[in-house]
């Protein structure tokens, strides 16, 4: 059983290189989402979706794009890196909505520098 | 007023303490109260949940809400070095995104 996969683990990116972090999940979930977690900030939604076809923005989504065209993958795309964007992802999936008993499962991350 | 205060720590205690973990909030319509833990390199696990004010527990671990005062903390009795972790509080409000805290990095020493 897998859960939500990540991938790549680490990067290192020059400013306004693009890149496209991958997030899959072997769980049937419809609700997916990206955080970011950077030190004395916590987890910030970034972008979620809660089905095929539909994403919607969370706290922090300027300076990136996802996509949802299946089920099991919800990728998200850097269009121009920049330093700020320097942080831990965290993709993670749940079946219907993030409350309570519905928890969300998380990837173990990707760290990204921006230079 | 931040919508989740969290003192981040960090927090350290000896084998066998009692741990408390604590978050306030300012957002009246936060419905779900969570405790999610986060191992170093990893990703969170949910680790508590409940809906309504007072305590609920799980084993060693014991969470407590109190909606009149927008508090809620967390309990760990006789606390031990796989303990060791960081803390996070979170809440939803019955939409599709969950608030966090910032977390508390918990070092239990032997």
């Amino acid at each position: 059983n897998a859960g939500v996969t990540q991938t790549p683990k680490f990067q290192v990116l020059k400013t306004g290189q693009s890149m496209t972090l991958q997030c899959a999940q072997d769980m049937n979930h419809e609700y997916m989402s990206w955080y970011r977690q950077d030190p004395g900030m916590g987890l910030r939604l970034i972008h979620y979706s809660v089905g095929a076809g539909i994403t919607d923005q969370g706290e922090v989504p300027n300076g990136y794009n996802v996509s949802r065209s299946t089920t099991e993958d919800f990728p998200l795309r850097l269009l121009s890196a920049a330093p700020s964007q320097t942080s831990v992802y965290f993709c993670a999936s749940t079946k219907d909505r993030p409350a309570g008993n519905e928890k969300l499962f998380f990837g173990s991350g990707t760290q990204l520098s921006v230079l | 007023q931040k919508e989740v205060e969290q003192d981040p720590g960090p927090l350290s205690v000896p084998e066998g303490a009692i741990v408390s973990l604590n978050c306030t909030y300012s957002n009246s319509a936060f419905q779900y109260f969570m405790w999610y833990r986060q191992y170093s390199r990893k990703g969170p696990e949910l680790l508590m949940y409940t809906y309504s004010s007072g305590n609920k527990e799980d084993g060693r671990f014991t969470a407590q809400v109190d909606k009149s005062s927008k508090y809620i903390s967390l309990f760990i009795r006789d606390s031990q070095p796989s303990d060791s972790a960081t803390y996070l509080c979170a809440f939803g409000a019955g939409s599709y995104q969950l608030t966090f805290g910032k977390g508390t990095k918990l070092s239990v020493i032997p």
